[in-house]
């Protein structure tokens, strides 16, 4: 799997859209670019994740560069609840056997500022 | 909610002794992941089932072992435990390959 690099932390002001950037320039074709995250000490949570297009959900906005090295994560408007570690993770598309499984890095810590 | 259930949230035990941790997984998800988190080491992958078969392997210790049983449910054995396996030990499920994940909310095991 492609490595990726985030900042390790980062503050946003409550009520801002946060925007989130990793660098995966190592990217293959099949790969796709997932974003968790994981508030305090619970379970990672499943954001949103693309492969070339950008991707909108009710959580986020996912934004691709075209060459596909790097991206943002976009969470609209920041609220307390969205202070939490971000992870941006590069994953084989579809199936891989043996290969499946998440990789995590350190990812970006982010506060929300109120 | 998830939808992944993972029991019990806290364990609490001595050194040299073995326990299971037990997950299960979101209705019709075939697959279940083991994590590991320690304070060190960050999340780390250590075993993948798919529909009862191993499937893949991380850097699981010989002394844990982990099943996926008929009705998907899967255990995580931890033998002659040590200090250093005091961790958060997260079980996570995907429907087919290449779905997203979706994690529980662990279970914390404390080794004293």
């Amino acid at each position: 799997d492609a490595k990726t690099t985030q900042p390790p932390s980062m503050d946003c002001a409550e009520g801002r859209a946060a925007n989130l950037p990793c660098n995966h320039s190592t990217i293959s074709g099949n790969e796709y670019v997932y974003w968790y995250r994981q508030i305090h000490s619970q379970g990672p949570q499943y954001i949103i994740h693309g492969l070339k297009n950008n991707e909108t959900n009710e959580m986020a906005s996912l934004i691709i560069t075209e060459d596909r090295k790097s991206s943002t994560l976009i969470l609209p408007h920041a609220t307390l609840r969205d202070t939490a570690v971000y992870y941006c993770i590069v994953r084989v598309a579809g199936s891989n056997f043996g290969n499946e499984k998440l990789t995590f890095g350190t990812g970006t810590r982010l506060t929300i500022i109120p | 909610d998830s939808g992944v259930t993972q029991t019990p949230k806290h364990l609490i035990t001595a050194t040299g002794q073995r326990v299971t941790l037990r997950c299960s997984p979101r209705s019709g998800d075939l697959s279940v992941y083991w994590y590991q988190q320690s304070l060190d080491q960050g999340l780390q992958f250590l075993i993948q089932y798919y529909n009862g078969e191993e499937r893949a392997k991380g850097n699981i210790l010989e002394r844990f072992s982990a099943q996926q049983f008929p009705d998907l449910h899967s255990e995580l054995n931890l033998s002659s435990l040590e200090l250093g396996d005091s961790a958060l030990y997260f079980c996570a499920s995907s429907p087919r390959a290449g779905s997203p994940l979706h994690f529980g909310n662990g279970t914390r095991l404390t080794v004293t």
